[in-house]
């Protein structure tokens, strides 16, 4: 059973316009939540992560937020831009142990 | 340094023979992971090892499924016999520690 839900497989957005990933989990003992960036034909590379004992991670163009009680995070994109057009990954772990639980990705198209 | 090495990129093969992918991890590292990317359930945990030794394999699907790791630089992925159900890309990733994961660029697995 999926414990890191991403329910849009894919979304457009229009270049300089916000774009916003969500991220829904199951699990509440997981603390620390990632979001991975995978273009075509290649791995997956880490953009920006946060942990439980924060709401909100900033950085740059981008900013998760978490809201624990729901059990929901999300991406924000600020202005958004064609060269982030891309599958985004979100990942979630628990407290013990290394592993990752992945969504199954949202892909997102900037407009130019 | 060259980031986590796989191969071969693309493999094609027919249903019943053996498939062995490769995985070179980031010097250092000390935890590898392999991950299977479907359509349907995203990125999914295969194994994980941390200095050289099987910590977790319950996501390996089935018997036909094995992994090893003789040295800190060199692991593998087996499947023997492969099924046509097991066409999907393959990523190795490694981590220092507890810290974010680094992805190589996957082997796209094709049984015909």
């Amino acid at each position: 059973d999926q414990q890191v839900k991403q329910n849009s497989p894919s979304l457009s957005v229009q270049e300089g316009r916000i774009s916003i990933l969500n991220c829904d989990y199951t699990n509440s003992m997981f603390d620390y939540f990632l979001w991975y960036k995978k273009y075509p034909a290649e791995g997956p590379t880490f953009l920006i992560s946060i942990s439980s004992i924060k709401d909100k991670n900033e950085d740059g163009r981008f900013t998760v937020f978490l809201n624990k009680s729901a059990k929901h995070l999300s991406l924000h994109i600020v202005p958004s831009q064609p060269g982030d057009s891309a599958v985004y990954f979100c990942a979630a772990s628990p407290p013990t142990g290394n592993q990752f639980y992945f969504g199954t990705g949202t892909s997102l198209t900037v407009i130019p | 340094d060259a980031g986590v090495i796989q191969s071969p990129r693309h493999e094609v093969t027919e249903m019943g023979q053996e498939v062995t992918l490769r995985c070179k991890p980031i010097s250092g590292h000390d935890y590898l992971f392999w991950y299977r990317q479907t359509m349907m359930r995203g990125l999914e945990l295969l194994i994980y090892f941390n200095n050289n030794v099987p910590i977790d394999d319950s996501g390996m699907p089935e018997d036909r499924f094995s992994a090893k790791m003789p040295n800190a630089s060199f692991s593998t992925l087996k499947i023997q016999p492969s099924e046509p159900r097991d066409s999907a890309v393959y990523f190795c990733a490694s981590s220092f520690d507890t810290d974010t994961q680094y992805f190589g660029p996957g082997t796209r697995l094709t049984v015909l």
